[in-house]
């Protein structure tokens, strides 16, 4: 498609229960970016992947949070034993690494809501 | 680090009247700085971007921005509100590379008729 592309767009689980989260990026960006946003709070970073280099963590709030990309294309979002705190929307973004401009592509998010 | 401030949660604004969103930014270096909208139901958008140059830089949909580097300000303004500009407003600041967008807590637009 011709922008980010993410599912499900809303997501009701139980607490406990494990999540994936999927994004798809444009084709061709090479950067790949998770954020969460809380309600009534800003975008909150989560993980970057550039390429093949080693994806940045740093964002992750636990251990329960884990991401994956294969090469440059599809990234899976993954909390596993959810708590209520969880619930946020979690927006993927993209850009074309190289191209000197900044801008992020969002993708609409996935609405997690944990119970 | 890099933090972002936007001090106004909500702005309610007459439709025609002037707006000016305020943004303060810390970050040691000189900052690339952006604005994105959020409208309801849609991603994140690009307003506009500061890397370099003339401080006062012009988006789309008549925004424009003013990087104030004596006030870690870069203040969002439209001489004009339109009802459909009711939306979410962040302000972000990056660094070399534009590894990790930090965000502020935005300001959500109200238009009123």
């Amino acid at each position: 498609g011709a922008g980010v592309s993410q599912s499900p767009s809303n997501k009701v689980t139980e607490k406990g229960k494990d999540v994936e989260l999927r994004c798809d990026p444009i084709s061709g960006h090479t950067a790949l970016y998770w954020y969460r946003q809380r309600l009534g709070q800003g975008l909150e970073f989560l993980i970057y992947f550039q390429g093949n280099s080693a994806p940045d963590k740093s964002g992750l709030p636990s251990d329960r949070f884990s991401a994956e990309r294969t090469g440059e294309s599809v990234s899976t979002l993954t909390i596993q034993r959810t708590q209520q705190e969880d619930s946020a929307v979690y927006l993927c973004a993209s850009s074309l690494e190289g191209t000197n401009t900044g801008e992020l592509f969002f993708g609409e998010g996935s609405r997690l809501t944990v119970l | 680090a890099q933090s972002v401030t936007q001090p106004d949660i909500h702005i309610t604004v007459s439709e025609g009247a002037s707006l000016e969103l305020r943004c303060n930014y810390s970050y040691g270096a000189t900052p690339y700085l952006f604005w994105y909208v959020q409208s309801p139901g849609q991603g994140l958008q690009l307003l506009l971007k500061y890397f370099s140059g003339d401080t006062l830089v012009q988006g789309i949909k008549g925004f424009e921005a003013e990087f104030k580097r004596s006030q870690s300000s870069f203040n969002l303004r439209k001489p004009s509100v339109h009802w459909s500009d009711a939306a979410e407003y962040f302000c972000a600041v990056g660094s070399t590379g534009f590894q990790k967008l930090v965000f502020g807590t935005g300001t959500r637009l109200l238009v009123s008729p």
